[in-house]
């Protein structure tokens, strides 16, 4: 079975751009998280979707949306980028249910900002 | 609020045993659980304890007391590939999947 897929790996894009990432979640998961982790720190949460409805939001301006697809994939935006959003995106999916042992993380994206 | 610490960096040698504590304060909790994530890549599942005490797994356990709000993960036998940084989570409860809250990381060289 293929992992959490994510694109894509690289990305350079200018200040004030704006960007879209992309995740495949494992087969038969349907949730789907995003985190940010800069260089040196933890993962920080971004978003939360499950059943293509948004179940939870971090700390992160407005500029940062995403939305999940009927086929449980999922799309991270960010709009008018700054410097300081050069970071490594994470996507995780997550089957749930009792027992379940957490995250399974894609490779992530590795987005620069210049 | 929620804040999550481990030490930053850690130092042992080849064969040994190194501890990597992480102490924690949630407004939530539904287990602790340990990542290990080499340079330039994902976060790998290593250990998970909802319920206070030892699990063990082959060369790495984990221990957590929920009374004190505190963690460690023990890694024995020390091999020059468990060179990485060790991420600390907490997992929030959640009615619809989870959400986790990592510390900073303790990045630990394993040196020959």
């Amino acid at each position: 079975d293929a992992g959490v897929t994510q694109s894509p790996t690289h990305l350079i894009k200018t200040r004030g751009q704006q960007v879209t990432l992309r995740c495949s979640p494992i087969s038969g998961h349907k949730s789907v998280s995003w985190y940010q982790q800069v260089l040196g720190q933890g993962p920080q949460f971004i978003f939360q979707y499950y059943e293509k409805e948004e179940r939870g939001r971090g700390n992160f301006p407005d500029r940062f949306s995403a939305r999940q697809f009927p086929n449980y994939s999922s799309e991270l935006n960010v709009n008018a980028l700054l410097l300081g959003d050069s970071a490594l995106y994470l996507c995780a999916s997550f089957l749930g249910g009792a027992g379940d042992y957490g995250y399974t993380f894609g490779s992530g994206t590795r987005l620069t900002v210049v | 609020g929620q804040n999550i610490d481990q030490p930053t960096e850690m130092t042992a040698t080849e064969g040994a045993i190194v501890q990597i504590n992480c102490t924690y304060q949630t407004s939530g909790f539904n287990g602790l659980f340990w990542y290990q994530q080499h340079a330039g890549e994902a976060p790998t599942f290593l250990s998970y304890n909802v319920l206070d005490g030892l699990e063990e797994k082959g060369r790495f356990s984990s221990f957590l007391s929920r009374s004190k709000g505190y963690s460690y993960l023990l890694l024995k036998e020390l091999q020059m590939k468990d060179s990485a940084s060790y991420l600390c989570a907490v997992r929030d409860r959640n009615n619809y999947g989870q959400n986790f809250v990592f510390g900073p990381g303790t990045r630990l060289s394993v040196l020959p």
